[in-house]
């Protein structure tokens, strides 16, 4: 069956500090990957996506190429700031009917 | 134009009762899928509605149940509670179209059994 595996935390890191997050995967087929944040007492938020192999998602200076060599998806950002401080979910969509398998989250926190 | 929204956002329940659920979905979405997300662990999947049908299934037993109103609106009910049932419940929906589409996240539903 599908499965994510992601780096365990918690990730502490400065203000300013380079951010990855690893995360492999076991799939069939060839999945949609995606990273989700999930800050305190809130659900959980769409981050970036990547729906084939080398494509890169992006959004708010987090980053995250598709290897399917590697069979890796590894969360970056260059600098992260305080407000990034949240659990992160890495996870996947291998079937057409949208069911997303996750993985249990990296806690990351950053002070100033 | 409102996210998904889900109620209520606390319960506390006693082992054995019955509890229900409430999700209503991101406009223009269709989809329902609920997860039960225990405390310091990712979400698990328990079922998908669509067209008001349970599509797919994960691995929880019949106590938990769904249903889909025509509305796309969505309902998820627990029987005979047990005190492991205690987590954030969480409602997700999306467009219909395949896997390439996140999910668009609720709050969740914080459900307490003692």
């Amino acid at each position: 069956g599908n499965s994510v595996t992601q780096m365990e935390g918690p990730v502490t890191l400065s203000e300013e500090a380079f951010l990855t997050i690893n995360c492999t995967y076991t799939a069939t087929g060839y999945p949609s990957l995606f990273w989700y944040v999930q800050y305190p007492g809130e659900g959980l938020q769409l981050l970036l996506k990547a729906t084939k192999a080398d494509d890169k998602g992006s959004n708010k200076g987090f980053e995250a190429t598709y290897r399917k060599e590697t069979t890796s998806f590894h969360l970056e950002k260059g600098s992260v700031q305080v407000s990034d401080s949240a659990v992160y979910f890495c996870a996947l969509n291998s079937g057409g009917y949208q069911k997303v398998t996750f993985g249990t989250g990296t806690k990351l926190q950053v002070i100033p | 134009d409102a996210g998904v929204t889900q109620s209520p956002t606390h319960l506390i329940k006693t082992r054995g009762q019955q509890v229900t659920l409430r999700c209503s979905p991101k406009s223009g979405h269709d989809t329902v899928s609920w997860y039960q997300q225990a405390l310091g662990q990712g979400p698990q999947f328990i079922f998908q509605y669509y067209e008001e049908e349970e599509r797919q299934r994960g691995n929880f037993p019949d106590r938990f149940s769904g249903h889909q109103f025509p509305n796309y609106s969505s309902e998820l009910n627990v029987n005979a509670l047990l005190l492991g049932d205690s987590a954030l419940y969480l409602c997700a929906s999306s467009p219909t179209g395949g896997s390439d589409y996140g999910y668009t996240f609720g709050s969740g539903t914080r459900l307490t059994v003692v």
